[in-house]
């Protein structure tokens, strides 16, 4: 069965250096989705894509954090520089389009600032 | 705003016993509700959505717009339920975004 995938899997950096985050989605798969998750909280839409272009970024972090999608495909998230507060899990999820389909989430990357 | 509340953290039951774990939505249009579980090591996948009316696992979930709800139900529970779900609203014409609330653990004891 076709899942999302991601990279890596747990990242620990310190504050004010810069990640990234990589994820592919399942094939055939239009729409890319990154959230993010703190602790105790449900995940929250950071970016969202339809092909290559952003349709949403509007939680997005604008001063530290980008995505792109360049191809239309796969996708990296930065975060330059990471503060303490940016440790959360990411999650990447994918749908086949923008209205009414399901999403499929990835397994995340656990970051840690320090 | 548009908001999705659980009121429950926790929700601790016995094996057999039933199940309602409680989701409250705010939005003034007409949403599109889903409930999404994580079973341990495992990834966040979607357990059923409003327009599909159907029962998964069990799980039965039904639209209240008068209350703003759309509580998760179960008649009888099975310690294979323990697992986080969270309640998720997607605006209309909202590309499909997802707005979760903040999740309700389901602690099912033999």
């Amino acid at each position: 069965e076709a899942e999302v995938a991601q990279s890596p899997r747990y990242k620990i950096t310190e504050k004010s250096q810069a990640v990234a985050f990589w994820c592919d989605p399942i094939s055939g798969h239009a729409t890319l989705y990154w959230y993010r998750q703190i602790l105790g909280q449900g995940p929250e839409l950071l970016v969202q894509f339809q092909d290559e272009s952003v349709v949403d970024d509007s939680q997005l972090p604008k001063d530290r954090f980008s995505a792109e999608r360049l191809k239309g495909v796969d996708s990296t998230l930065k975060i330059q520089p990471a503060e303490l507060g940016d440790s959360a899990m990411y999650l990447c999820a994918s749908s086949l389009g923008s209205l009414n389909t399901e999403a499929f989430f990835g397994q995340g990357t656990r970051l840690t600032v320090v | 705003a548009q908001r999705v509340t659980q009121p429950e953290k926790l929700l601790s039951v016995f094996k057999g016993a039933p199940v309602e774990l409680k989701c409250n939505y705010s939005y003034s249009g007409s949403p599109e509700l889903f409930w999404y579980v994580q079973y341990s090591r495992q990834r966040l996948q979607l357990l059923l959505r409003h327009i599909s009316r159907e029962s998964i696992k069990g799980f039965t979930a039904d639209l209240n717009k008068g209350e703003t709800s759309f509580h998760l139900k179960k008649p009888f529970a099975q310690e294979e339920d323990s697992a986080m779900y969270y309640c998720a609203l997607t605006p209309y014409g909202g590309y499909n975004k997802l707005i979760f609330g903040a999740g309700t653990r389901l602690a099912v004891h033999p």
